[in-house]
């Protein structure tokens, strides 16, 4: 039961444009939302988050967007560099007792071109 | 130490062995994670560490799995009898508490043969 999906495998995006990867949930239980970086050979890296009770939180370049009640988030790079060039994991947790583990999708494959 | 250090980097070993992966969190904290990610596959929740305490095994896979942390440090998953199914990147991460985020390690890379 993959309760954290990302359907979209890969992604392609030209540099300098908006980079868009999605993540739909299932659980409602999950009040507390991340977004990891993955290059190959290396342990992910922490993003950006966000909490069930915004919609939107911004750092830099990077926005990630929270719909509650479509189960949908969505992470946005503005503007793409070919150094964001990696793996994305959108996780998911519901911060409380045992709930405190982290609910990884499988990931897309960004692709920053020239 | 500065980061979470896992060891060893790469490990091939032939099917039926046993193995051990060890994982050093951050000094100082508590709760400490392992994870797997086979080929094309997202990151799988395996076992959670608070303390020396296991208080989530439910993402072990088999009783073949097994977990421990000592000290409240150093921790080491084993697998008895390895499978082909059983290669892939192992993950380790540590955090402080439940309001600070996962620092992970860069994974041991299990290759059973």
């Amino acid at each position: 039961d993959q309760q954290v999906k990302q359907n979209s495998p890969s992604l392609s995006v030209q540099e300098g444009r908006i980079s868009i990867l999605n993540c739909d949930y299932t659980n409602s239980m999950f009040d507390y939302f991340l977004w990891y970086k993955k290059y190959p050979a290396e342990g992910p890296t922490f993003l950006i988050s966000i909490s069930s009770i915004k919609d939107k939180n911004e750092d830099g370049r990077f926005t990630v967007f929270l719909n509650k009640s479509a189960k949908h988030l969505s992470l946005h790079i503005v503007p793409s560099q070919p150094g964001d060039s990696a793996v994305y994991f959108c996780a998911a947790s519901g911060n409380t007792g045992t709930a405190s583990k982290l609910t990884f999708g499988t990931g897309t494959r960004l692709q920053v071109t020239l | 130490g500065a980061g979470v250090s896992q060891s060893p980097s790469n490990k091939v070993t032939e099917k039926g062995k046993d193995v051990e992966l060890r994982c050093d969190p951050i000094s100082g904290h508590t709760a400490l994670y392992w994870y797997r990610q086979s080929l094309g596959q997202g990151l799988e929740f395996l076992i959670y560490f608070q303390g020396n305490s296991a208080p989530d095994k439910s993402g072990l896979p088999s009783d073949r799995f097994s977990a421990e942390r000592t000290g409240g440090s150093v921790s080491t998953l084993t697998i008895q009898r390895t499978q082909q199914e059983d290669s892939a990147v192992y993950l380790c991460a540590s955090r402080q508490g439940l309001n600070y985020g996962y620092t992970f390690g860069s994974g041991t890379r299990l290759t059973v043969v």
